[in-house]
Protein backbone atom coordinates (compact mmCIF):
# COMPACT_ATOMS: atom_id res chain seq x y z
CA UNK A 1 0.00 0.00 0.00
CA UNK A 2 1.15 3.63 -0.24
CA UNK A 3 3.46 4.89 2.32
CA UNK A 4 3.63 8.48 2.94
CA UNK A 5 6.22 10.52 4.91
CA UNK A 6 6.38 13.93 5.83
CA UNK A 7 9.99 16.49 7.38
CA UNK A 8 10.36 17.54 9.86
CA UNK A 9 8.11 16.66 12.77
CA UNK A 10 8.24 19.50 14.27
CA UNK A 11 8.67 23.39 12.68
CA UNK A 12 9.14 26.52 14.39
CA UNK A 13 8.96 29.76 12.63
CA UNK A 14 8.93 33.54 13.08
CA UNK A 15 6.27 35.59 12.62
CA UNK A 16 6.08 36.47 8.99
CA UNK A 17 8.67 33.68 7.81
CA UNK A 18 7.68 30.79 5.64
CA UNK A 19 7.08 27.75 6.39
CA UNK A 20 8.01 24.58 4.38
CA UNK A 21 6.73 21.30 4.98
CA UNK A 22 8.04 18.37 2.71
CA UNK A 23 6.57 14.78 2.22
CA UNK A 24 7.64 11.71 -0.16
CA UNK A 25 5.35 9.15 -1.15
CA UNK A 26 6.23 5.79 -2.40
CA UNK A 27 3.01 4.70 -4.68
CA UNK A 28 3.57 6.07 -7.86
CA UNK A 29 -0.11 5.56 -9.07
CA UNK A 30 -1.16 7.94 -6.65
CA UNK A 31 -2.22 11.13 -8.27
CA UNK A 32 -3.95 13.36 -5.62
CA UNK A 33 -2.24 15.11 -2.24
CA UNK A 34 -4.53 17.27 0.19
CA UNK A 35 -2.81 18.83 2.78
CA UNK A 36 -5.31 19.21 5.82
CA UNK A 37 -4.67 21.31 9.06
CA UNK A 38 -5.54 20.20 12.72
CA UNK A 39 -5.52 22.76 14.96
CA UNK A 40 -5.67 22.00 18.94
CA UNK A 41 -8.75 19.89 20.18
CA UNK A 42 -9.81 20.00 17.23
CA UNK A 43 -10.54 17.64 13.62
CA UNK A 44 -8.69 17.89 10.45
CA UNK A 45 -9.42 20.53 7.65
CA UNK A 46 -8.24 20.35 4.23
CA UNK A 47 -6.62 23.86 3.56
CA UNK A 48 -5.39 22.64 0.11
CA UNK A 49 -5.34 19.48 -2.22
CA UNK A 50 -3.41 19.31 -5.93
CA UNK A 51 -3.77 16.65 -8.45
CA UNK A 52 -0.85 14.87 -10.45
CA UNK A 53 -1.68 16.75 -14.00
CA UNK A 54 -0.84 19.70 -11.92
CA UNK A 55 2.96 21.14 -10.54
CA UNK A 56 1.95 24.14 -8.17
CA UNK A 57 -1.28 25.56 -6.58
CA UNK A 58 -1.63 28.50 -4.98
CA UNK A 59 -4.26 29.67 -2.46
CA UNK A 60 -3.47 33.34 -1.10
CA UNK A 61 -0.47 32.54 1.16
CA UNK A 62 -0.76 28.96 0.92
CA UNK A 63 0.75 26.77 -2.06
CA UNK A 64 1.72 23.44 -2.52
CA UNK A 65 4.30 22.05 -4.96
CA UNK A 66 4.14 18.74 -6.68
CA UNK A 67 7.27 16.58 -8.42
CA UNK A 68 6.39 13.76 -9.40
CA UNK A 69 9.57 12.13 -10.64
CA UNK A 70 10.87 12.17 -7.44
CA UNK A 71 7.73 11.38 -5.60
CA UNK A 72 7.76 14.38 -3.40
CA UNK A 73 4.91 17.41 -2.65
CA UNK A 74 5.47 20.22 -0.31
CA UNK A 75 3.36 22.96 1.29
CA UNK A 76 4.65 26.29 1.41
CA UNK A 77 3.03 28.67 4.41
CA UNK A 78 4.30 32.36 3.70
CA UNK A 79 3.74 35.47 5.85
CA UNK A 80 3.05 33.30 8.88
CA UNK A 81 1.08 34.41 11.22
CA UNK A 82 -0.37 32.61 15.14
CA UNK A 83 -3.10 31.06 13.64
CA UNK A 84 -1.24 28.69 11.62
CA UNK A 85 0.26 27.09 14.75
CA UNK A 86 -1.62 23.58 14.06
CA UNK A 87 -0.02 19.83 13.08
CA UNK A 88 -0.75 19.65 9.17
CA UNK A 89 -0.84 16.25 7.72
CA UNK A 90 -0.25 15.41 4.00
CA UNK A 91 -2.08 12.57 2.11
CA UNK A 92 -1.86 10.70 -1.19
CA UNK A 93 -4.73 9.14 -2.93
CA UNK A 94 -5.76 8.14 -6.44
CA UNK A 95 -8.54 10.01 -8.17
CA UNK A 96 -12.02 8.10 -8.30
CA UNK A 97 -10.75 6.31 -4.73
CA UNK A 98 -11.30 7.68 -1.33
CA UNK A 99 -8.70 5.99 0.48
CA UNK A 100 -6.21 8.32 1.43
CA UNK A 101 -2.76 7.87 3.30
CA UNK A 102 -2.17 10.22 5.62
CA UNK A 103 1.89 11.09 6.76
CA UNK A 104 2.83 11.50 10.57
CA UNK A 105 1.99 15.05 10.72
CA UNK A 106 3.97 18.50 11.76
CA UNK A 107 3.81 20.19 14.21
CA UNK A 108 3.97 23.86 13.12
CA UNK A 109 4.45 26.49 15.85
CA UNK A 110 4.28 30.52 14.83
CA UNK A 111 6.71 32.28 17.36
CA UNK A 112 5.18 35.86 17.90
CA UNK B 1 -24.97 23.69 12.26
CA UNK B 2 -22.49 20.77 13.15
CA UNK B 3 -21.47 19.63 10.02
CA UNK B 4 -19.96 15.81 11.27
CA UNK B 5 -20.77 15.67 15.26
CA UNK B 6 -19.52 12.80 17.33
CA UNK B 7 -20.88 11.74 21.36
CA UNK B 8 -19.16 11.49 23.45
CA UNK B 9 -16.12 13.80 23.21
CA UNK B 10 -14.33 12.06 26.26
CA UNK B 11 -14.52 8.82 27.29
CA UNK B 12 -13.08 7.25 30.28
CA UNK B 13 -13.21 3.13 30.61
CA UNK B 14 -11.99 -0.14 32.11
CA UNK B 15 -10.66 -2.59 30.08
CA UNK B 16 -12.52 -5.62 29.15
CA UNK B 17 -15.36 -2.92 28.84
CA UNK B 18 -17.66 -2.60 25.25
CA UNK B 19 -18.60 0.87 24.53
CA UNK B 20 -19.83 2.78 21.37
CA UNK B 21 -19.54 6.10 19.68
CA UNK B 22 -21.87 7.86 17.46
CA UNK B 23 -21.55 9.61 14.43
CA UNK B 24 -23.80 11.93 12.41
CA UNK B 25 -23.55 14.42 9.53
CA UNK B 26 -25.95 16.85 7.77
CA UNK B 27 -23.97 17.62 4.87
CA UNK B 28 -26.04 15.32 2.54
CA UNK B 29 -22.92 13.20 2.29
CA UNK B 30 -23.02 9.48 1.37
CA UNK B 31 -19.27 8.39 2.41
CA UNK B 32 -18.57 8.02 6.22
CA UNK B 33 -15.24 7.26 7.49
CA UNK B 34 -13.74 5.47 11.03
CA UNK B 35 -10.01 6.98 11.90
CA UNK B 36 -8.02 6.50 14.63
CA UNK B 37 -5.17 9.17 16.13
CA UNK B 38 -2.51 7.62 17.93
CA UNK B 39 -0.77 9.43 20.64
CA UNK B 40 1.57 10.32 18.53
CA UNK B 41 -0.92 11.83 16.34
CA UNK B 42 -0.58 9.18 13.18
CA UNK B 43 -3.94 9.36 11.52
CA UNK B 44 -4.82 5.77 10.40
CA UNK B 45 -8.14 4.58 7.98
CA UNK B 46 -10.45 1.78 9.48
CA UNK B 47 -13.43 1.71 8.31
CA UNK B 48 -15.36 3.58 5.47
CA UNK B 49 -18.88 2.94 4.32
CA UNK B 50 -21.34 4.34 1.08
CA UNK B 51 -24.80 4.59 1.42
CA UNK B 52 -24.78 2.34 4.47
CA UNK B 53 -22.41 -0.25 2.11
CA UNK B 54 -18.84 -1.18 3.89
CA UNK B 55 -16.28 -0.40 1.19
CA UNK B 56 -13.01 -0.32 3.27
CA UNK B 57 -12.12 -2.40 5.84
CA UNK B 58 -8.32 -1.85 7.19
CA UNK B 59 -6.67 -5.08 9.75
CA UNK B 60 -8.35 -3.81 12.72
CA UNK B 61 -9.35 -6.08 15.38
CA UNK B 62 -12.83 -7.51 15.12
CA UNK B 63 -13.57 -6.29 18.80
CA UNK B 64 -14.28 -3.11 16.49
CA UNK B 65 -17.36 -3.60 14.91
CA UNK B 66 -18.98 -0.22 12.56
CA UNK B 67 -22.57 0.22 12.11
CA UNK B 68 -24.43 2.65 9.56
CA UNK B 69 -28.35 2.77 9.68
CA UNK B 70 -28.54 5.19 7.65
CA UNK B 71 -26.57 7.22 4.79
CA UNK B 72 -26.35 10.01 8.16
CA UNK B 73 -24.79 8.16 11.01
CA UNK B 74 -21.97 5.76 11.24
CA UNK B 75 -21.47 4.30 14.41
CA UNK B 76 -18.30 2.42 15.78
CA UNK B 77 -18.63 -0.31 18.80
CA UNK B 78 -15.65 -1.89 20.55
CA UNK B 79 -16.17 -4.77 22.45
CA UNK B 80 -14.02 -6.18 25.22
CA UNK B 81 -11.55 -2.80 25.49
CA UNK B 82 -8.08 -3.10 25.47
CA UNK B 83 -5.28 -0.58 26.92
CA UNK B 84 -4.46 -0.18 23.32
CA UNK B 85 -7.09 1.18 22.37
CA UNK B 86 -6.70 4.29 24.17
CA UNK B 87 -6.76 7.04 20.94
CA UNK B 88 -8.41 10.22 19.45
CA UNK B 89 -11.02 8.28 17.31
CA UNK B 90 -12.41 10.83 14.05
CA UNK B 91 -15.52 10.19 12.29
CA UNK B 92 -15.42 12.31 8.92
CA UNK B 93 -17.32 12.09 5.84
CA UNK B 94 -17.55 13.01 2.07
CA UNK B 95 -20.05 13.89 -0.75
CA UNK B 96 -19.35 10.42 -2.71
CA UNK B 97 -17.44 7.35 -3.04
CA UNK B 98 -14.85 7.46 -6.35
CA UNK B 99 -14.11 10.81 -6.54
CA UNK B 100 -11.13 12.67 -4.11
CA UNK B 101 -13.58 14.75 -2.39
CA UNK B 102 -12.68 16.52 0.41
CA UNK B 103 -13.18 14.73 4.14
CA UNK B 104 -14.97 16.23 6.78
CA UNK B 105 -14.34 15.48 10.24
CA UNK B 106 -15.97 15.47 13.45
CA UNK B 107 -14.26 16.89 16.66
CA UNK B 108 -13.02 13.56 17.85
CA UNK B 109 -13.62 11.21 20.57
CA UNK B 110 -10.97 10.87 23.03
CA UNK B 111 -10.92 7.49 24.22
CA UNK B 112 -9.42 6.32 27.67
CA UNK B 113 -8.94 2.90 28.53
CA UNK B 114 -7.46 2.02 32.06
Amino acid sequence: GENVEQHPSTLSVQEGDSAVIKCTYSDSASNYFPWYKQELGKGPQLIIDIRSNVGEKKDQRIAVTLNKTAKHFSLHITETQPEDSAVYFCAAGYYGNNRLAFGKGNQVVVIP
Amino acid sequence: DTAVSQTPKYLVTQMGNDKSIKCEQNLGHDTMYWYKQDSKKFLKIMFSYNNKELIINETVPNRFSPKSPDKAHLNLHINSLELGDSAVYFCASSQTWGRDNEQFFGPGTRLTVL
